[in-house]
């Protein structure tokens, strides 16, 4: 069974980065992508972007590629998404969903959620 | 940037009929945007309803159906039961390995 699960919230002073991971079991790891999604308090699913666990190719949103930093370790199965210049904007629950590699298929299966909250 | 569009609200009578919409702020969505629907309570995960435009995905009941509904991705739900009220995301592939979702309907079932 396909399951990802993701490290423990985290607060942050604005300014700062958070790190945050995401480990994979129950398939091949390299034969998947991995999405990273946020949503801040009451508000929309928005992709931040995606990594190829297999060779490692990444591709950021727009508003993010500046200050997102996506990259993976097979050996651990583990892919990470960091954050810098944090602002309190970015308070929001950081999700990661996997897929196998291909556009047919969806987000699934979801990690359960990282709640990063930005403050001073 | 290409906005995707949802409807923000939508309510339907228990045992109704609903369709929402997922939509481009220029453009027509055609089955190269691969639709996938999520669904989302309060609190919770999203969970997978329908992918590559009319997939179900495993255990959604068949009362859930996705297709091409003029020039926009849609859901429809036949049969809507009270804990079918969360919110509901559509995403787009629009190329460029660059994914978008919608701003999501909130769906009120009285």
């Amino acid at each position: 069974q396909v399951q990802v699960v993701q490290s423990g919230a985290e607060v942050r002073e604005p300014g700062a980065s958070v790190k945050v991971s995401c480990k994979a079991s129950g398939y091949t790891f390299t034969t998947y992508v991995i999405h990273w999604v946020r949503q801040a308090p009451g508000q929309r699913l928005e992709w931040m972007g995606w990594i190829s666990a297999g060779n490692g190719h990444t591709k950021c949103s727009q508003k993010f590629q500046d200050r997102v930093t996506i990259t993976r370790d097979t050996s651990a199965s583990t892919a990470y998404m960091e954050l810098s210049s944090l602002r309190s904007e970015d308070t929001a629950v950081y999700y990661c969903a996997t897929k196998p590699t291909g556009y047919t298929y969806p987000f699934d299966p979801w990690g359960q959620g990282t709640l990063v909250t930005v403050s001073s | 940037q290409t906005v995707v569009t949802q409807e923000p609200s939508f309510s339907v009578s228990p045992g109704g009929t609903v369709t929402l919409t997922c939509g481009l702020s220029s453009g027509s969505v055609s089955t190269s945007y691969y639709p996938s629907w999520y669904q989302q309570t309060p609190g919770q995960t999203p969970r997978t309803l329908i992918y590559n435009t009319n997939t179900r995905s495993s255990g959604v009941p068949d009362r859930f159906s996705g297709s091409i509904f003029g020039n926009k991705a849609a859901l429809t739900i036949t049969g809507a039961q009270a804990d079918d009220e969360s919110d509901y995301y559509c995403v787009l592939y629009m190329g460029s390995d660059i994914w978008v979702f919608g701003g999501g309907t909130k769906l009120t079932v009285l």
